[in-house]
């Protein structure tokens, strides 16, 4: 099974609405981290967001939220108020134990294209 | 603020050669990663190093790829013979023991 599903292959969205981005994950780890990666079309990795399962409350940086239903295993980006430059590639990533853990490998899914348009 | 730096940005390589990868991840992390992306797919999990030994693999890193960290600064992933199918985005990420990783730019390799 796949450990994180994006379902939304590409998504539009008219600048300054708010957009929701769609991520599932899987496992049986009690601890573990979610995280959203933004990839410009420049190819580089920039971390956006994370959230610790353990974590009541949802994250937020700046225009950015996180939408975590832990009984649904979803962690769904919001982005408010898109900007052009928020056009991108937006992986979603989860990281199963703790956040110390020697292992900490990141497990991502397929990326979801975003396209804000004026 | 610090930053994960790979060099070089883009290589081109032929078939069969030897191709080294360098990474100088943040100063004071020290957790080391290598993930790999092919083009157009999703970013898939290489090696993690900690404590200059590897701590895990997955099954994409064979007997081809081997990882290390020769001076404390630099982390090197090394292909011993390319193959067309290692073509792909090649990240770097480090990370201390209370935070994410920070990806590095990345290294764009082509295998002809």
């Amino acid at each position: 099974a796949q450990k994180i599903t994006q379902t939304q292959p590409g998504m539009f969205v008219q600048e300054k609405e708010a957009v929701t981005l769609d991520c599932t994950y899987d496992t049986s780890d009690q601890s573990y981290g979610l995280f959203w990666y933004k990839q410009p079309s420049s190819g580089e990795m920039i971390f956006l967001i994370y959230q610790g399962s353990y974590d009541e409350q949802n994250a937020t940086e700046g225009r950015y939220s996180l939408n975590f239903q832990k009984a649904r295993k979803s962690a769904n980006l919001v982005i408010s108020a898109s900007q052009l430059g928020d056009s991108a590639m937006y992986f979603c990533a989860m990281r199963e134990g703790d956040r110390g853990s020697t292992l900490g490998r990141l497990y991502f899914g397929r990326g979801t294209q975003l396209t804000v348009w004026p | 603020e610090p930053e994960v730096t790979q060099t070089p940005s883009h290589q081109v390589t032929q078939m069969g050669q030897e191709v080294i990868l360098r990474c100088v991840p943040i100063s004071n992390h020290l957790y080391f990663y290598w993930y790999r992306q092919i083009l157009g797919q999703k970013v898939e999990f290489l090696v993690s190093f900690y404590n200059n030994e590897i701590s895990e693999k997955s099954e994409i890193f064979d007997d081809q790829f081997s990882v290390e960290r020769p001076d404390g600064s630099n982390f090197t992933l090394k292909i011993r013979s390319t193959k067309l199918e290692d073509s792909a985005m090649y990240f770097c990420a480090s990370k201390r023991t209370d935070t994410e990783a920070f990806f590095g730019q990345g290294t764009r390799l082509t295998v002809v």
